[in-house]
């Protein structure tokens, strides 16, 4: 079955410490993405790639670090320098063609205290 | 800026009704996405409009007025699972989708 993986599903760190959050998808899709959701709050972009080796800097992307140097994965990795790191992270991807409609991944609950 | 729009919560009865509104302001447009989030859960995708008018599709049917900046998603015959949050997205002229808060859906008995 074709899908995105994320793991682990909840993930605990101590303030200062950087944590990698893994994404990995098999349904052959040029672009992935990730995403950060607060409550009340929509889905914020924090980075994106079209194309192995190449990534954008989403609306939040300070604090987030990512890599592409494979198709079919695209970790992000949270930085000590995130204020406010604690938050469910979801990765995302999809074709780069109409309806350009974005598969999810099962998300990521980062809590850091 | 961009924005988009969208009731915080709505409450129907099971078997009845619901249409949620979602209202968008964006630079450019290139569709309107609703998906389904359950709590905890990865959003799923319900729908897609690039052109004016309704797509139906079973229980849920999506309309879109490009000129007003307005679709609605309207659930027919409500189950308990619907109970969930609807997120409206847009597509804006640099092909990235810009999300609504999502509207949180109670259903009652």
């Amino acid at each position: 079955d074709g899908g995105i993986t994320q793991s682990p599903k909840y993930l605990f760190r101590k303030e200062g410490q950087n944590v990698t959050l893994s994404c990995e998808q098999n349904l052959n899709h040029d672009a992935m993405y990730w995403y950060r959701q607060d409550p009340g709050q929509g889905l914020r972009l924090i980075y994106y790639s079209q194309i192995v080796n190449d990534f954008q800097k989403g609306d939040i992307a300070e604090g987030y670090s990512v890599s592409r140097e494979k198709k079919e994965s695209f970790p992000l990795t949270v930085t000590s320098a995130q204020k406010n790191p604690t938050a469910f992270y979801l990765c995302a991807s999809s074709i780069l063609a109409e309806p350009y409609e974005q598969y999810f991944g099962p998300g990521t609950r980062l809590t850091v205290t | 800026g961009q924005n988009i729009d969208q009731p915080t919560e709505m409450t129907a009865t099971e078997g009845a009704i619901v249409q949620i509104n979602c209202t968008y302001q964006t630079s450019g447009f290139n569709g309107l996405f609703w998906y389904q989030q359950h709590a905890g859960e990865a959003p799923t995708f319900l729908s897609y409009n690039v052109l004016d008018g309704l797509e139906e599709k079973g229980r849920f049917s999506s309309f879109l007025s490009r000129s007003k900046g307005y679709s609605y998603l309207l659930l027919k015959e409500l189950q308990m699972k619907d109970s969930a949050s609807y997120l409206c997205a847009v597509l804006d002229s640099n092909y990235q989708l810009i999300w609504g808060a999502g509207t949180k859906l109670i259903i009652k008995p």
